[in-house]
């Protein structure tokens, strides 16, 4: 049984350009939830998607969008990439919307912006 | 979520059982205790949850105090394995609060050979 997977592994990108982060749920989950997580912190929620619709959304601004599909993968976009993105991309999943649901995390996808 | 204070780091020698400490005074009653942790260059793990009673299972056991404003996890028998970033994360059941983890510092754990 595959856990959760995230591609790419690593990712070297320059100001200003676009990336697109991508995840697969463990079989079985419906909620996807994106994390980011700076050197040395813990992971920040970015948010969370249970039907294809986004259910709730941390701190983070619109330069960050995602999107799920009907097979539950989900794709977390940045746009216009800063310096202070880079960081570990960190994708768990879920069932339903209940928040004592035990989350799974992928491997994450290390982002580094120069 | 309510905040949770923990200690930045701990030292453990191998085989020795661990205490890993967690204060939530302004805990709710609809909370529950989760802990996670994080192995090196990997993604945070699920360890174990509980609401008001002690709970174990075949990763460690979790001592709840009974005014629920502080909780312990126990790890019985350290391993190298075991060395990590240990979060403590109250997450609420009432159906009104969010559905994110809310991830602090952590406390990372050292397991001396």
């Amino acid at each position: 049984d595959a856990g959760v997977t995230q591609s790419p592994t690593h990712l070297i990108k320059t100001r200003g350009q676009q990336v697109t982060l991508r995840c697969s749920p463990k079989s079985g989950h419906d909620t996807v939830s994106w994390y980011q997580q700076a050197l040395g912190q813990g992971p920040q929620f970015i948010f969370q998607y249970y039907e294809e619709e986004e259910r709730q959304r941390g701190n983070f601004p619109d330069r960050f969008s995602g999107h799920q599909f009907p097979n539950y993968s989900s794709e977390l976009n940045v746009n216009a990439l800063l310096l202070g993105d880079s960081a570990l991309y960190l994708c768990a999943s879920s069932t339903g919307l209940g928040s004592y649901n035990e989350q799974f995390f992928g491997p994450g996808t290390r982002l580094t912006v120069l | 979520d309510a905040k949770t204070t923990q200690p930045n780091s701990m030292e453990s020698n191998e085989e020795e059982p661990v205490h890993l400490p967690c204060n939530h005074s302004t805990i709710s009653g609809t909370d529950y205790i989760h802990w996670y942790r994080q192995l090196p260059s990997q993604g945070p793990e699920y360890v174990i949850h509980g609401l008001t009673s002690n709970v174990n299972n075949r990763m460690a056991s979790l001592a709840i105090a009974e005014d629920r404003k502080s909780s312990t996890l126990i790890l019985h028998r350290a391993t190298l394995r075991d060395a990590a970033v240990y979060y403590c994360i109250l997450r609420d059941s009432s159906g009104a609060g969010s559905y994110q983890l809310t991830f602090g510092k952590g406390t990372k754990l050292s397991v001396i050979p």
